[in-house]
């Protein structure tokens, strides 16, 4: 079974920086793009970034570039999102999602319950 | 950037009932590849969001065939045959043929 657990949620402050985990079992990591989306409260969905099997190719929201950052560790099945200069409008919750062909880039078929980060004084 | 636009934002639909959600596209979807790079998810109240159908018409595992999915270059549409009440919640078209991915605003379906 495909599980992908999200972890590091918590309140910071502005200016403040995070940073998010997704742990994933039931399926070959290493063979996989691995996205996060992001919901802020009330809202709907905003795609965030993602990150190609082989952990070199990165992508990014427009908004995002420079603040956040994504990584993987194929070794530990795991993905992080290195977040900083945290502003408000980020408070949201984060969900990581697989992608949905193995070698690809296109789309999550699984995602995690999410995560959620307030960033708030 | 690509933009999916939604309609309509809110429908209310008796059980039993067929419902039709509509996604337009400023830019085709189509690939050089051949693969049309169009996917719905439904986001169930207090859920993650769930994939329904990838690449315009292919129902993802699990899928009932009451959900089915069609459309070609800008203009996708999810139907619904047969509306039940494990359907309510929030709809969203994805692309994925361009960085940024992008999201439709979403559609609430709501049972009347």
């Amino acid at each position: 079974e495909v599980q992908l657990v999200e972890s590091g949620g918590v309140v910071v402050q502005p200016g403040g920086s995070l940073r998010l985990s997704c742990a994933a079992s039931g399926f070959k990591f290493d063979d996989y793009t691995i996205h996060w989306v992001r919901q802020a409260p009330g809202q709907g969905l905003e795609w965030v970034s993602l990150i190609a099997w082989d952990g070199v190719t990165t992508y990014y929201a427009d908004s995002l570039k420079g603040r956040f950052a994504i990584s993987r560790d194929n070794s530990k099945n795991s993905l992080y999102l290195q977040m900083n200069s945290l502003r408000t409008e980020d408070t949201a919750l984060y969900f990581c999602a697989r992608d949905k062909f193995p070698y690809g880039s296109a789309s999550p078929d699984y995602w995690g319950q999410g995560t959620l980060v307030t960033v708030s004084s | 950037d690509i933009v999916l636009t939604q309609t309509p934002l809110s429908l209310s639909v008796t059980p039993g009932q067929p419902a039709s959600i509509s996604c337009k596209s400023n830019q085709s979807l189509l690939h050089s590849d051949g693969n049309t790079y169009l996917y719905w998810y439904l986001q169930k109240p207090g859920q993650s969001p769930q994939l329904l159908i990838y690449e315009v018409s292919n129902r993802f595992s699990g899928v009932p065939d009451r959900f089915s999915g069609s459309g070609s270059g800008t203009d996708f549409t999810l139907k619904i045959s047969r509306v039940e009440a494990e359907d309510v919640g929030v709809y969203y078209c994805m692309q994925s043929i361009q960085i940024p991915r992008s999201f439709g605003q979403g559609t609430k379906l709501e049972i009347k």
